[in-house]
């Protein structure tokens, strides 16, 4: 069955950082993994989509990379800002997605 | 593209009623899900849809949950008997084509608090 984990569950931190979210995933048969980010009460918001065969996507500050034979991936966030503030998951997608715990990031000025 | 809409996006009912959520996709997307979420916690899966074609149930979805997605456009979530441990946002979400691995889009979901 696949597991999907993410540390650290919560972080803080001052504006301007270098951030590293993990996730981690027990199953390496999968198509692709996603990053999302969900703000206090609201839906899901997609980030990036790494495809399988892929290594790793960037948008803007953020990059994320995908090693599928160790079952991790990174979602490395450059120079946070405090509008960064929100919940970071990650999902592995089989046939469906499969979401981690996520992680509560929260950057204060 | 309107993105992927919920109705209603919040709504408190009495434990033992019959509440209903509706989603409707992002136009000619082929794929459709449910999740459900509680605070604190990752979303957990219930159900997907290929065009009208149920493919799989969470075993999370017991006998008081049904969905539908008549002629494969907008899809139903009824839950009959309503329990507190129902209490969660529900989350609707959709891709395009028939193949597994496309970008998944979400709605911003519909609270259920029971009491």
């Amino acid at each position: 069955k696949q597991e999907v984990t993410q540390i650290p569950a919560a972080l803080s931190v001052p504006e301007g950082e270098n951030l590293v979210l993990n996730c981690s995933f027990t199953d390496s048969a999968i198509y692709n993994l996603q990053w999302f980010r969900q703000d206090p009460g609201k839906g899901l918001t997609s980030l990036l989509l790494i495809q399988s065969s892929q290594r790793e996507q960037t948008s803007g500050r953020l990059n994320a990379s995908l090693d599928k034979s160790s079952g991790r991936s990174t979602l490395y966030i450059a120079a946070s800002q405090p509008g960064d503030s929100a919940t970071y998951l990650c999902a592995v997608h089989t046939d469906k997605l499969i979401f981690g715990t996520g992680t509560r990031l929260q950057v204060f000025p | 593209d309107t993105g992927v809409s919920q109705d209603p996006r919040h709504k408190i009912t009495k434990r033992g009623q019959n509440v209903t959520f509706r989603c409707d996709p992002i136009s000619e997307h082929n794929r459709l899900y449910w999740y459900r979420q509680t605070l604190g916690q990752g979303p957990e899966f219930l159900t997907y849809f290929q065009n009208e074609a149920q493919l799989e149930k969470s075993r999370l979805l017991s006998d008081r949950f049904s969905a539908e997605r008549p002629k494969g456009s907008f899809s139903t979530l009824e839950i009959q008997r309503t329990e507190q441990g129902d209490s969660a946002m529900y989350l609707c979400a959709s891709s395009p084509g028939a193949v597994s691995g496309n970008t998944i889009y979400f709605g911003e979901g519909s609270w259920l608090t029971v009491v």
